[in-house]
């Protein structure tokens, strides 16, 4: 069945530090990839997504590129801030109809950025 | 505003005691679904609807149940909790199939005595 694989956590960054959250994939059908957000206390927000190979989505200063050929989706920042501390989890769904919108997610990783 | 709300937020309950976690969602998706969030692995699928009346298992169905009567609710029944269902609980919609993005609702943290 489809799998997600994420970086193992937690992350620790100084401010304005460069981010990088590794994500592999395995998936049966042509899988949309997304990153989903969960800040303290709150629910899942959508960072970003990308629905074919080489799409590359982006939000917030964060972007990913679809690499088919590696199954990657790694997501990346240039600088990050206090603010994006939080829960970052990669998932895919499979776009070809079989799953009915099922998500399927990576364990999550948590970041922390100090000041 | 678009959005998918749960109530309650936060519940204690003992093992055996019936409850129900509500979901609804004023988008008008056809598509809904229940999720556990526990440490170390993500999200996982417990139910989804695709539209009224119908529902399906996820991969982790043991000890649920749910309904859709209706197209903008989708609740969830633990029949008899236990403490291996002590969890924080997700309720997404979408507006269909095929790779679009999921709305989530802001939880329902779960602890099972």
């Amino acid at each position: 069945g489809d799998s997600v694989t994420q970086m193992e956590g937690p992350v620790t960054l100084s401010e304005e530090a460069f981010l990088t959250i590794n994500c592999t994939y395995t998936a049966t059908g042509y899988p949309s990839l997304f990153w989903y957000v969960q800040y303290p206390g709150e629910g899942l927000q959508l960072l970003l997504k990308a629905t074919k190979a080489d799409d590359k989505g982006s939000n917030k200063g964060f972007e990913a590129t679809y690499r088919k050929e590696t199954t990657s989706f790694h997501l990346e920042k240039g600088s990050v801030q206090v603010s994006d501390s939080a829960v970052y989890f990669c998932a895919l769904t499979d776009a070809g109809g079989t799953s009915y919108g099922k998500l399927t997610f990576g364990q999550g990783t948590i970041l922390t950025v100090h000041p | 505003e678009a959005q998918v709300t749960q109530n309650p937020r936060y519940l204690i309950t003992v093992t055996g005691k019936k409850l129900t976690v509500t979901c609804s969602q004023n988008m008008n998706h056809e598509y809904m679904s229940w999720y556990r969030q526990d440490p170390g692995l993500g999200l996982r699928q417990i139910y989804y609807s695709m539209n009224v009346e119908v529902t399906d298992k996820g991969d982790v169905p043991e000890g649920y149940k749910v309904s859709r009567k209706e197209k903008r609710n989708f609740p969830l029944i633990l029949e008899s909790p236990s403490p291996n269902q002590t969890s924080l609980y997700f309720c997404a919609s979408t507006p269909g199939q095929g790779g679009e993005t999921q709305y989530f609702g802001p939880g329902t943290r779960l602890l099972v005595l």
